[in-house]
């Protein structure tokens, strides 16, 4: 069964911070890595990584997937309160994608 | 440019009832998939529709069926409704099949009583 495993579970940082959050997953016929952000409602779209080793840049966030190691992580620089959310990293199969628990990020001013 | 619109935003069910929740996809997606969120968890994988067919399913018993109509909107069933049915229902759509970026409605919240 597929499955994606995220850690830490929850985290909370003070604004400037650093933070990284990792994501180990398993998934059969795997195409893609894909993280997003959950503030209230809607998941929405962060970034999608199909190869090893190239890191995705938007503003203050960067992601990069290791397919050896079946490992991928997302890091947030200079943390401010509007970063307050749940991180979702889903392993994207042929058709179907499989999401982790999540991790929730307080940030504090 | 509408995003993925769904209805109802929130609905209250007691056990043993049945319940539809409706998905419009984006403009230009036809793939349709439904996700069923509970507290504190992700998204967990209900299935996902292309050209009026289920092509994938995950691990939900048969209570749960689906719908697409020929415009791509599509509809998620739920029969006699359980107390552990209560979640976030979430509908995403993408360009096809594949694992392209999904886009996600703001979901349809179900309480059972």
């Amino acid at each position: 069964e597929d499955k994606v495993v995220q850690s830490p579970l929850s985290l909370v940082v003070h604004e400037g911070d650093t933070v990284t959050l990792n994501c180990s997953y398993e998934v059969t016929n795997f195409r893609s890595l894909l993280w997003y952000k959950q503030e209230k409602k809607a998941p929405t779209f962060l970034f999608m990584l199909t190869s090893s080793g190239i890191e995705k840049k938007s503003g203050r966030l960067s992601s990069i997937l290791d397919k050896k190691e079946l490992f991928s992580i997302l890091n947030i620089t200079a943390t401010q309160t509007g970063d307050s959310a749940i991180y979702l990293c889903a392993g994207g199969g042929y058709q179907k994608v499989t999401f982790g628990t999540g991790t929730k990020l307080q940030v504090i001013p | 440019d509408a995003g993925v619109t769904q209805s109802p935003t929130h609905l209250i069910k007691t056990r043993g009832q049945q319940v539809t929740l409706r998905c419009s996809p984006k403009s230009g997606h036809d793939t349709v998939s439904w996700y069923q969120q509970a507290l504190g968890q992700g998204p967990q994988f209900i299935f996902q529709y292309y050209e009026e067919e289920e092509r994938q399913r995950g691990n939900f018993p048969d209570r749960f069926s689906g719908h697409q109509f020929p415009n791509y909107s599509s509809e998620l069933n739920v029969n006699a409704l359980l107390l552990g049915d209560s979640a976030l229902y979430l509908c995403a759509s993408s360009p096809d099949r594949r694992p392209r970026p999904q886009h996600f409605g703001d979901g349809t919240r179900l309480s059972i009583l």
